[in-house]
């Protein structure tokens, strides 16, 4: 069974970092990209980045750019996402999604149950 | 990077009903385009992909549609079960982008 199982989200200050860690199983890690989607409290879906299989290329939404860093480790089975300077509006449920088909980020089968971030001071 | 727009934001329906979803592009993504439903509480859940690609174990009561700029989700008799939040989401190009979701509920 395919299972994604967040975990690192928390309470931080407003400019302060995080970093979320997303555990793989259930299939073969390194063949599928990964995404990181956020729901803020009440709100739609925003994706927020995504990592390819193969040169491990990454995307970025614009309003995480230099920010944040998305990355994984395939020996470990685990996706990533280092957050840094987060402002009130990170704040949101951060879920893991794997790729349906592998190679780049495009749709996303199967997601974890998400983690809580939350930026107040 | 492109918009995406879904209409109406709020759905009210019975159970039986005929039910359909639209979602605009703010430029062609081609036949670049997923459905995801959720559920309070819950993490997405994938119907349709490649805009008319039904998703394994997915009723066939849903269907999506469309190309270009414009799809529609239908689902073609309302089960209690679809009470739910909707949303597209186009994988033509990045940053990807999600629509802004259309609550479906009972009338």
């Amino acid at each position: 069974e395919v299972q994604l199982v967040e975990s690192g989200g928390g309470l931080v200050q407003p400019g302060g970092s995080l970093r979320l860690s997303c555990a793989a199983s259930g299939f073969t890690f390194s063949s599928y990209a990964m995404t990181w989607v956020r729901q803020a409290p009440g709100k739609g879906l925003e994706w927020v980045s995504g990592i390819s299989t193969g040169d491990g290329s990454t995307y970025y939404a614009d309003s995480v750019k230099g920010r944040f860093t998305i990355s994984r480790d395939n020996s470990k089975n685990t996706l990533y996402l280092q957050m840094h300077s987060l402002r009130a509006e990170d704040a949101a449920v951060y879920y893991c999604a794997k790729d349906r088909e592998g190679g780049i980020p495009d749709y996303f089968d199967c997601w974890g149950q998400g983690t809580l971030v939350a930026v107040s001071s | 990077d492109i918009q995406m727009t879904q209409s109406p934001s709020t759905l009210s329906a019975s159970v039986g009903d005929r039910v359909t979803i639209t979602c605009r592009a703010s430029q062609s993504i081609s036949s670049s385009l997923a459905w995801y439903q959720q559920k309070p509480g819950k993490a997405p859940k994938v119907l349709i992909y490649k805009a008319s690609t039904l998703e394994s174990g997915v009723p066939s009561r849903f269907s999506g549609g469309g190309s270009g700029t414009e799809f529609t989700l239908t689902i073609s008799s309302l089960q209690p079960d679809d009470f739910a939040t909707y949303y597209c989401q186009q994988h033509n190009s990045y940053p990807l982008t999600f629509g802004q979701g259309t609550k479906v509920e009972i009338k």
